[in-house]
């Protein structure tokens, strides 16, 4: 089955910690994005990535960080300075992010703050 | 700055009737329009796409409009089912500007049984 794998579903996350959420995907895709969704708004981009080893900041990107060591993965690092990180977070990919292309998304991990 | 707005935030429509979502864009640049659909809890899924060289593009029970010279879009769902409850999002790119897509707040459709 192919597609874009999203864990944990859930998250956790205390005053002054980084928190790591992952994803994976199998769809051969060289684009990988994460997004923020905030409940009654919109999708927010944090960042994109067209190709291993590299990535770009999105409209909110301050307090987060990524890596792309693998095409398959893209993990997204929730960091101490994002003083409010409670939210949906998604992750996607597409074929090559040349632009107008559709996304896959993954099912989402939500985290709040203890 | 540019922006994707949708025309109204919930919509109620009677089970087998049809619905309509109404999108506004105001990038008279953008060129491709997506729009998905999200379950409670879950990731955006793909609905059906439409790029500027055409008005009208149609799925199953589905249906886009695109008034380029208005920059409304509308996605039309014949026969609405129970499962079409969600929220449904329009999203805009163009390929010479902000390449990456922009979505919209979303509209929460409701399906009364």
């Amino acid at each position: 089955d192919g597609g874009i794998t999203q864990s944990p579903k859930y998250l956790f996350r205390k005053e002054g910690q980084n928190v790591t959420l992952s994803c994976e995907q199998n769809l051969n895709h060289d684009a990988m994005y994460w997004y923020r969704q905030d409940p009654g708004q919109g999708l927010r981009l944090i960042y994109y990535s067209q190709i291993v080893n590299d990535f770009q900041k999105g409209d909110i990107a301050e307090g987060y960080s990524v890596s792309r060591e693998k095409k398959e993965s893209f993990p997204l690092t929730v960091t101490s300075a994002q003083k409010n990180p409670t939210a949906f977070y998604l992750c996607a990919s597409s074929i090559d992010g040349g632009g107008s292309e559709k996304l896959f998304f993954g099912s989402g991990t939500q985290l709040s703050v203890l | 700055g540019e922006s994707v707005g949708l025309h109204l935030p919930t919509l109620s429509v009677q089970e087998g009737d049809n619905s309509i979502i109404n999108c506004a864009y105001s990038n008279s640049a953008s060129d491709y329009f997506i729009w998905y659909k999200q379950e409670s809890g879950k990731g955006p899924q793909f609905i059906i796409d439409i790029r500027s060289n055409m008005d009208k593009r149609q799925g199953q029970r589905v249906t886009v409009l695109l008034n380029k010279t208005v920059k409304h879009l509308s996605l039309q769902i014949a026969a609405t089912q129970p499962g079409d409850s969600a929220v449904y999002f329009c999203a805009e790119a163009d390929d010479f500007g902000n390449e990456k897509l922009t979505f919209g707040t979303g509209t929460r459709l409701t399906i009364i049984p």
